[in-house]
C-alpha cells in the first residue's frame, strides 16, 4: 500500500465543470509535487510545494490551481478544461525538496474532459 | 532545453534472460539521476538515487551504474523475472532544488 494516497481514480468532466484533485501523504514528507503524463510525453512537473509553500509553477496554465493547506494534503483544482487536459494526474511527495531525496508516487488520477 | 532519453523504449525478454537498458541525460550541472519503475495500475517506486560519478548501486537482481562526464546510466536485470514486467523511467537532476526531469521510460515485458 503506497503512502500516497490520490483520489479520485478516474475522472470524467466537461470543459465548463469544476473539480478537484485530492492527494494526502502519511510519510511525514516536507514536499509535495504535482507532475501530468500525457500520451507518448513524459512525466512534467506542474507545480511544488515545500513546507506548505509553492516554490514551483512550470508555466502551468491557470485553469490549474494548486492548493497545500497543511503538509500532508495537496489538492488540484481545475476549471474550464480543455480535452487536450485529458492525462494522468501523478502526485507526489519526498522528506525534503533536495535532489538525492527519492519521490513517493500516489496511484494517479485518469483524467478525462470532453 | 534539457533532454533525457531513454533506450529502448520497449524490450521484450524471456524468463531467465539478463538485460540492460539506457539513459541519456545532460553531462553539465549533475546534480543526480533517479530510477524508477513503474508497473501497470501502480504508482512509481524509486529504485536508486544516483549522484556519484562511477557510482554502481544494487538492489536484488537489479543494478544500476553511473557516468555523469559522458552523460548515461545503465541499469541491469539478472535473470529476468515476469514480475520484473514495468515501465522503467529515469530522471536527471541538474540543481540542488531536486527539480527532476524524466525520460519517456522503457517498457520492459519478461514472457514466462
Amino acid at each position: 500500500e503506497t503512502g500516497v494516497t490520490q483520489t479520485p481514480r478516474h475522472l470524467v468532466m466537461g470543459m465548463t465543470n469544476k473539480k478537484s484533485l485530492k492527494c494526502e501523504q502519511h510519510l511525514g514528507h516536507n514536499a509535495m509535487y504535482w507532475y501530468k503524463q500525457s500520451a507518448k510525453k513524459p512525466l512534467e512537473l506542474m507545480f511544488v510545494y515545500s513546507l506548505e509553500e509553492r516554490v514551483e509553477n512550470n508555466s502551468v496554465p491557470s485553469r490549474f490551481s494548486p492548493e497545500c493547506p497543511n503538509s500532508s494534503h495537496l489538492f488540484l483544482h481545475l476549471h474550464t478544461l480543455q480535452p487536450e487536459d485529458s492525462a494522468l494526474y501523478l502526485c507526489a511527495s519526498s522528506q525534503v525538496r533536495r535532489y538525492n531525496s527519492p519521490l513517493h508516487f500516489g496511484n494517479g488520477t485518469r483524467l478525462t474532459v470532453t | 532545453i534539457l533532454n533525457v532519453e531513454q533506450s529502448p523504449q520497449s524490450l521484450h525478454v524471456q524468463e531467465g534472460d539478463s538485460t540492460n537498458f539506457t539513459c541519456s541525460f545532460p553531462s553539465s550541472n549533475f546534480y543526480a539521476l533517479h530510477w524508477y519503475r513503474w508497473e501497470t495500475a501502480k504508482s512509481p517506486e524509486a529504485l536508486f538515487v544516483m549522484t556519484l560519478n562511477g557510482d554502481e548501486k544494487k538492489k536484488g537482481r537489479i543494478s544500476a551504474t553511473l557516468n555523469t562526464k559522458e552523460g548515461y546510466s545503465y541499469l541491469y536485470i539478472k535473470g529476468s523475472q515476469p514480475e520484473d514486467s514495468a515501465t522503467y523511467l529515469c530522471a536527471f537532476c541538474g540543481g540542488s532544488q531536486g527539480n527532476l526531469i524524466f525520460g519517456k521510460g522503457t517498457k520492459l515485458s519478461v514472457k514466462p
